[in-house]
């Protein structure tokens, strides 16, 4: 499993809010690393969401917003649209292993 | 724009080498540090070697340290990956990926990967 824990799936309606955890330990994200996300469609390469916790990408629209607190971060996207329906991943730095990512989360629009 | 083009995946017996390529256009690529990160099919992304600009620092996961090699070429504005004693757990889409710029100590450790290449599939099998 990955060092950055996140739930394998999370779905809602269109128009809804849902919100995507990343949970770390004191070696990455509790020992104030920055918390990065990135966006990846289906059959595409990843793409860059949002990046040191809270700052959106370029084109990123404002319904995707980030935070951190202790050891976990989150990505929320207000007024989920059909295009939203990809796979999710967080990325930190741990003292021992250099660049992490998390296990990643499908996000489903029902 | 910036464009990052992986090549030279392919088909490959465990046990074999075959070395990756990254070819960036765009922007200077010898300002910036890089990444291979790769994504076994089905599977998550998983982080596999991170370059300095200057070729001077390397990082390898566990996982690849002593098999693959990380490279650079800033005068042709590419990136390698040279990866010996393959086996079947190898087999993934390999990306490069340009590192935000940052300036301070070592903080490209911790920066996020700004722009990514297509990939490049590399199957191990016999």
């Amino acid at each position: 499993q990955s060092v950055l824990a996140q739930p394998p799936s999370v779905s809602g309606a269109p128009g809804q809010r849902v919100t995507i955890s990343c949970t770390g330990s004191n070696s990455n994200i509790g020992a104030g690393y920055d918390v990065h996300w990135y966006q990846q469609l289906p059959g595409t390469a990843p793409k860059l969401l949002m990046y040191d916790n809270r700052n959106r990408a370029s084109g990123v629209p404002d319904r995707f917003s980030g935070s951190k607190s202790g050891t976990s971060a989150s990505l929320a996207i207000t007024g989920l649209q059909a295009e939203d329906e990809a796979d999710y991943y967080c990325q930190s730095y741990d003292t021992s292993l250099n660049t992490i990512f998390g296990g990643g989360t499908k996000v489903t629009v029902l | 724009q910036v464009q990052l083009v992986e090549s030279g995946g392919g088909v490959v017996q465990p046990g074999r080498s075959l070395r990756l390529s990254c070819a960036a256009s765009g922007f200077t690529f010898s300002n910036f540090d890089m990444h291979w990160v790769r994504q076994a099919p089905g599977k998550g992304l998983e982080w596999v070697a991170l370059m300095s600009y200057d070729a001077k620092k390397e990082y390898y996961a566990d996982s690849v340290k002593g098999r693959f090699t990380i490279s650079r070429d800033n005068s042709r504005n590419t990136l390698y990956l040279q990866m010996n004693s393959l086996r079947a757990e190898d087999t993934a889409v390999y990306y490069c990926a340009r590192v935000r710029y940052c300036s301070g100590d070592s903080c490209y450790l911790r920066k996020d990967l700004d722009y990514w290449g297509q990939g490049t599939l590399v199957t191990v099998s016999s």
